[in-house]
């Protein structure tokens, strides 16, 4: 079935450092990919939709600038978090459709984002 | 805020017992989804009922949809320690994006 490959699974970071998170739709092309963060025994909030070729939408709050997206190809959408800071760690998922006609979404594993 | 909200925020029951989650919602959706997630783990998507649909079944699970009042239930028949999760509602309603609930969490206790 349509698997949504997303890598690293966790990464410590440094404050002011930058972290790539990488998700790659396996079997099928993810035209859409939509980027999650969870902070701990709270809900998925979503944090923005990246579209392959275009400028991701970024969700009220969310601050373009820190969290870049790139959609550059069918099969790959990285999310990176530019100049982390300690306020940053979180829990990170990415979601894709599932294939035409079927509903539903397949997500990544997550990134446990920890940022010391 | 799209943002839907289930009741109860924890719920603890014994192995064999059913759970019930409920799941509100403030728009107009054209489908409902539950998701379960294990802690730290992403999403599992558990199943999808269409607007036009008020009851839907899959293994122990029952999902009901009662579009004019907003709300959703999820019943887990015969409940197992391996079900002990999170339980998530998403709704969608438009064009590939949804948004979660606060989420339900679930202890089976064996």
């Amino acid at each position: 079935g349509a698997v949504v490959s997303q890598h690293p699974s966790w990464v410590i970071c440094k404050s002011g450092t930058s972290v790539k998170i990488e998700c790659r739709s396996l079997d099928f092309q993810a035209t859409t990919m939509f980027w999650y963060r969870q902070f701990p025994k709270q809900s998925l909030m979503l944090m923005a939709t990246s579209n392959e070729g275009s400028k991701a939408t970024y969700e009220q709050g969310v601050e373009k600038d820190k969290f870049l997206i790139n959609h550059a190809s069918l099969t790959l959408s990285t999310l990176t978090v530019t100049s982390a800071h300690p306020e940053d760690s979180s829990f990170y998922i990415c979601s894709a459709p599932l294939s035409t006609g079927l509903y539903g979404y397949t997500f990544g594993s997550g990134t446990r984002l920890t940022v010391v | 805020s799209q943002q839907g909200e289930e009741d109860p925020q924890a719920l603890s029951i014994q192995e064999g017992e059913n759970a019930t989650m409920n799941c509100s919602y403030k728009t107009s959706i054209n489908n409902l989804q539950w998701y379960r997630q294990n802690s730290g783990r992403g999403l599992v998507h558990l199943i999808l009922i269409r607007s036009n649909e008020r009851e839907k079944h899959s293994g122990r699970l029952r999902v009901t949809l009662d579009t004019s009042k907003k709300s959703s239930s999820l019943l887990i028949t015969a409940s197992r320690a391996a079900d002990t999760a999170s339980y998530f509602c998403a709704t969608d309603a438009a064009g590939n994006q949804f948004y979660f609930g606060t989420g339900t969490s679930l202890t089976v206790i064996p």
